[in-house]
């Protein structure tokens, strides 16, 4: 079974700042990994997708690597804004099913 | 373009009371997911469905079950609400199978009382 864990829970940073979102998961055989934003009350907002065979992926300020090997995917944030702040999960995925972190929880203030 | 469509939005149920949550998604995607969302737990699979036709066990299905209609449709029923089934409800969709990536619906708040 696929356990994924999400480092840190919860994060509290000025605006500005560059931030790193960390996601390790057990079981390499994945297809691909994926990172999503929710905001609260909201649905999941699909930010990135790493294939499994790529190490990383860019999206404006985002950039998302995958180390498939050691079990690691880790986000990056650059120059954080306020508008930033939300949940942060990553989902490795199987030949089905996604499966999801507890997430990151964001807190960027002014 | 609709992506992902959940309805109702937000449900209030007796406990004993039954329902149906409906998911429809517009991107003929094959695989289909039910997830429900609690605090300190993240988002657990319930069912899904990997093509038209089929369908399987998650980690929590116990007291639901699914109904794949159609390639745009999955349904998840609650036959007898219980408390412990207050929760956000997830409905997603991926195509094809294994390497794109999954879109989510607004999820269903559900409150068992």
């Amino acid at each position: 079974k696929q356990e994924v864990t999400q480092i840190p829970a919860a994060l509290s940073v000025p605006e500005g700042e560059n931030l790193v979102l960390n996601c390790s998961f057990t079981d390499s055989a994945i297809y691909n990994l994926q990172w999503f934003r929710q905001d609260p009350g909201k649905g999941l907002t699909s930010l990135l997708l790493i294939q499994s065979s790529q190490r990383e992926q860019t999206s404006g300020r985002l950039n998302a690597s995958l180390d498939k090997s050691s079990g690691r995917s880790t986000l990056y944030i650059a120059a954080s804004q306020p508008g930033d702040s939300a949940t942060y999960l990553c989902a490795p995925g199987g030949s089905y099913i996604p499966t999801f972190g507890r997430g990151t929880s964001l807190i960027v203030h002014p | 373009n609709a992506g992902v469509t959940q309805t109702p939005k937000f449900q209030v149920l007796k406990t004993g009371q039954s329902m149906t949550l409906q998911c429809a998604q517009d991107m003929n995607h094959n695989s289909m997911y039910w997830y429900r969302q609690d605090p300190g737990m993240g988002l657990r699979l319930i069912y899904y469905s990997a093509s038209e036709g089929t369908t399987d066990k998650g980690e929590v299905p116990n007291g639901y079950n699914v109904s794949r209609l159609n390639k745009r449709e999955f349904s998840l029923r609650l036959e007898s609400a219980a408390p412990s089934q207050t929760s956000v409800y997830f409905c997603a969709s991926r195509y094809p199978v294994g390497n794109t990536e999954a879109f989510f619906g607004q999820g269903t708040r559900l409150t068992v009382v």
